[in-house]
């Protein structure tokens, strides 16, 4: 299957920085990328969909000034939390897809804010 | 939005053992897939089923979209089986194309 690399896996930082997570597809391009959030416990939750060279789409609830998501280029996209804070901890994942066809995620990226 | 239940939520196997996961969904869907996730938190992808039957190994998935499920076989399961299996699917056509909604999931521990 399709390799998708998400960097880094593991992070940890302190109140009010902001944190950098990126997402490559590695061997296809990916026209539309995901970003999850997934609780100890609980189900992938969807934070929102980015299309290359677009503007990303937030589901509700989201705060868009704080998870800012750049995709840049059909086979890398970011998400940046912004002045991060505890509540932010949590475990996050990226998702890509070309157009239609089978998701492949990345490895996640657990964050702990300190 | 689709609605998307997995049962059962937990299931203790004897290693050898066999099992069945189901996932219910309310409506049509255009995609379907399987994912294991590991103690390290990464998802396996195992199926792309929409529709049908296919099988890899121990592991084997059938679909049937006019009845709105799709159940999970794993024969002669391992302990390297353990983890949580995921259903997700897709409903296209509007806002919302190409998003992949969870199932709660079935927390799997296979024991020696």
């Amino acid at each position: 299957g399709a390799v998708v690399s998400q960097h880094p896996s593991r992070v940890i930082c302190k109140s009010g920085t902001s944190v950098k997570i990126e997402c490559r597809s590695l061997d296809f391009q990916a026209t539309t990328m995901f970003w999850y959030r997934q609780f100890p416990k609980q189900s992938l939750m969807l934070m929102a969909t980015s299309n290359e060279g677009s503007k990303a789409t937030y589901e509700q609830g989201v705060e868009k000034d704080k998870f800012l998501i750049n995709h840049a280029s059909l086979t890398l996209s970011t998400l940046t939390v912004t002045s991060a804070h505890p509540e932010d901890s949590s475990f996050y994942i990226c998702s890509a897809r070309a157009g239609g066809t089978e998701a492949f995620f990345g490895q996640g990226t657990r964050l702990t804010v300190v | 939005g689709i609605q998307v239940e997995q049962s059962p939520p937990d299931l203790i196997l004897q290693e050898g053992a066999n099992s069945t996961l189901r996932c219910n969904f309310s409506d049509s869907v255009n995609n379907l897939q399987w994912f294991h996730q590991n103690p390290w938190g990464q998802l396996i992808n195992l199926f792309y089923i929409p529709s049908g039957t296919k099988q890899n190994g121990r592991l084997s998935a059938t679909t049937v979209a006019t009845e709105r499920y799709s159940l999970l076989y794993i024969s002669s399961s391992q302990t390297t089986d353990s983890g949580v299996y995921f259903c997700a699917v897709e409903r296209r056509g509007g806002a919302g194309s190409y998003q992949l909604t969870f199932g709660k999931g079935t927390k799997l521990s296979v024991i020696p």
